[in-house]
């Protein structure tokens, strides 16, 4: 079984549309994350998430939202879609901030 | 914000020769320090971790060492293998909200 799964694993779609990406986790975590990694291979924060406190790093357009409907799932939706949205999107899960991260396998966006 | 530095960006050895990674993080705060080895194409994974409490800790050929005062941590391989080949990853907890902060990667190739 995969400890986080996200589908899809590959989005291709045009400027401007709306899409979502799925996340959930079998580990029993109570951390949530989101990652970008652009073509540079630069893995940044977006989103850290548990059920008590959403962080959101000052960095990410409000066009990126993230829902959980429970503890296992965190979805990433991306509202107007732009070219510099390109990039490998990772989510990860965490029993805490200060524990091991486990990784999905990533969602690759590319933005027509 | 608070920073991780990586280097070197490239780093080439020879197979059974040893490789260093560096990091220097500016947040004295930061207690949790991981490195992930992520393969072209795969998702991040872990390989060794050090808290803040400990100056060095190794498992089999990796090792990782830990200078509070200096605010640096390397990661050590020894006997290096060509399946050593990947972008390895620093990282560290930052900040109010303890997220993990990554180095920008450090592209390892084992010459055979």
């Amino acid at each position: 079984d995969t400890a986080v799964s996200q589908t899809p694993k590959y989005l291709v779609t045009q400027m401007g549309n709306d899409k979502s990406i799925k996340c959930e986790q079998n580990l029993g975590h109570d951390t949530m994350y989101w990652y970008k990694q652009d073509s540079k291979k630069f893995l940044k924060i977006m989103f850290s998430y548990n059920n008590k406190e959403l962080i959101i790093n000052e960095t990410v357009p409000n066009r990126f939202s993230p829902k959980s409907p429970d503890k296992a799932h965190l979805n990433l939706h991306i509202n107007s879609l732009e070219l510099g949205d390109s990039a490998v999107y990772f989510c990860a899960s965490s029993q805490a901030s200060n524990q091991p991260q486990h990784f999905g396998d990533g969602t690759r966006l590319s933005i027509l | 914000g608070e920073n991780v530095e990586q280097h070197p960006s490239t780093l080439s050895v020879q197979e059974g020769d040893s490789a260093v990674i560096k990091c220097t993080y500016s947040d004295s705060a930061s207690n949790y320090f991981p490195w992930y080895k992520q393969e072209l194409g795969k998702r991040p994974q872990l390989i060794i971790d050090i808290r803040s409490n400990v100056g060095e800790k190794k498992d089999q050929r990796i090792a990782v060492t830990l200078n509070k005062t200096a605010k640096h941590f390397s990661l050590h391989i020894t006997e290096t293998q060509p399946e050593d080949s990947a972008v390895y990853f620093c990282a560290a907890t930052t900040g109010s909200a303890r997220q993990l902060t990554f180095g920008s990667g450090t592209q390892l190739t084992v010459l055979p």
